[in-house]
Formats: structure tokens, C-alpha cells, sequence
């Protein structure tokens, strides 16, 4: 009954190859996040969608595309992997958009060779 | 500036001890601030939440609030070694950003035996 959950927790793949992160949240909440966690420990946002609605798009790499089927789910795809994409993902959702906290999933560690 | 500072660590306390965790934020109309905690190679979990000038209680944890100094505060009472980690202050903004939570870069606290 994780209440955030995302899968892979850990992927390991080569430069240039295009790889796919899920999240799924079952707490009932109208918005999504997706935070990148560098090696620094920064945790830096990247994108949000309320109710299905991109509604936070940082200066990402357009590399980097999620998609929200609904909102429940948020999966972020990555296009031609760089070294530089090495990182924690992480998945998070709040009860809605304005001033509640947020509730995160475990990261998805990601590895470029 | 960063729009969210905290004090620089790594800050060390013996065990029992008061732990006091700092943070500083830019934007005036800050309306929502959070304080995470985070494991090594874990995902940030929220222990505290303040939106109002004052003290919030729970527990061994207290955050304190002035907005008029743009400041926002986690002490630590008794801390225990299992209180060892990073931590983490987020500050939501209104208007148009209003769900977005921006974070610092966090204090890494040890709590020695």
C-alpha cells in the first residue's frame, strides 16, 4: 500500500539510449511532481501537472518529456541519455496545487555509462 | 541570492542535546514553509509544516516562523543518533507559483552517542 511509488528504483544504461521512469500515486492527490537529486544533494524541480495539467516546466531539457494519462500517474521519459542525467529521480504528489506538502516516492537512481 | 538558504553544515550535536536547524528565504510572500527530513539514500519525508508567524510543537520538534525577518527555524529537542540526516527547509510561494516548492540545499546533522 505504498502511498507513492515509482519504478525502476535503479537503472543502469549507456549514453545516447532512451529510457522511461513511472510513478503512480494512491493517496487521491491533484498534483504530481518530478524533482531531479544531484550528486550534491540539490533537489531541483522539474516539472508539476495539476489534474493532468503541465502546470511547472523548468529549464529542462526538452531531452526530458513527462506525461500524465491521469492523476493518479506521471512518467517522465528521457531521450539520448547524457552523463550529465546521472541522478536520483524523484516522484512526489501533493493533495493539491497551492499550500500543502509534498509526499515522495523512493527515487529512481539513475546510471549513464 | 538563493531564494532559500540554510546554514551550512555538516553541524554536530551530542546525543541529547538541541539541535537547532536554520533557513532563510528571499521572496516576501512566502506562504508555506516545510521542513523534510532525509536519509542517506532515502527519499526527503516532511516532519514539520508552519504557515503562520510563531512556534509550531510536536514531538521533539519545534519550527519556528518570522516572516517579518524572512526566517524559518527547526530545533531539535533530545536529539537522538537516529535524528542523524539531512535536512531539509522548502518554502512555497503564492500566486501564480504557488504549489511549487523551492528547497535548500540542505544541513546534514550527526548526533553523536
Amino acid at each position: 500500500d505504498t502511498a507513492v511509488s515509482q519504478t525502476p528504483k535503479y537503472l543502469v544504461t549507456q549514453m545516447g539510449n532512451d529510457k522511461s521512469i513511472k510513478c503512480e500515486q494512491n493517496l487521491g492527490h491533484d498534483t504530481m511532481y518530478w524533482y531531479k537529486q544531484d550528486s550534491k544533494k540539490f533537489l531541483k524541480i522539474m516539472f508539476s501537472y495539476n489534474n493532468k495539467e503541465l502546470i511547472i516546466n523548468e529549464t529542462v531539457p526538452n531531452r526530458f518529456s513527462p506525461k500524465s494519462p491521469d492523476k493518479a500517474h506521471l512518467n517522465l521519459h528521457i531521450n539520448s541519455l547524457e552523463l550529465g542525467d546521472s541522478a536520483v529521480y524523484f516522484c512526489a504528489s501533493s493533495q493539491d496545487w497551492g499550500y500543502q506538502p509534498q509526499h515522495f516516492g523512493d527515487g529512481t537512481r539513475l546510471s549513464i555509462l | 541570492q538563493k531564494e532559500v538558504e540554510q546554514n551550512s553544515g555538516p553541524l554536530s550535536v551530542p546525543e541529547g542535546a538541541i539541535a537547532s536547524l536554520n533557513c532563510t528565504y528571499s521572496d516576501r510572500v512566502s506562504q508555506s514553509f516545510f521542513w523534510y527530513r532525509q536519509y542517506s539514500g532515502k527519499s526527503p519525508e516532511l516532519i514539520m509544516s508552519i504557515y503562520s508567524n510563531g512556534d509550531k510543537e510536536d514531538g521533539r520538534f519545534t519550527a519556528q516562523l518570522n516572516k517579518a525577518s524572512q526566517y524559518v527555524s527547526l530545533l531539535i529537542r533530545d536529539s537522538q543518533p537516529s535524528d542523524s540526516a539531512t535536512y531539509l527547509c522548502a518554502v512555497n510561494l503564492l500566486g501564480t507559483n504557488a504549489g511549487k516548492s523551492t528547497f535548500g540545499d540542505g544541513t546534514t546533522l550527526t548526533v553523536k552517542p
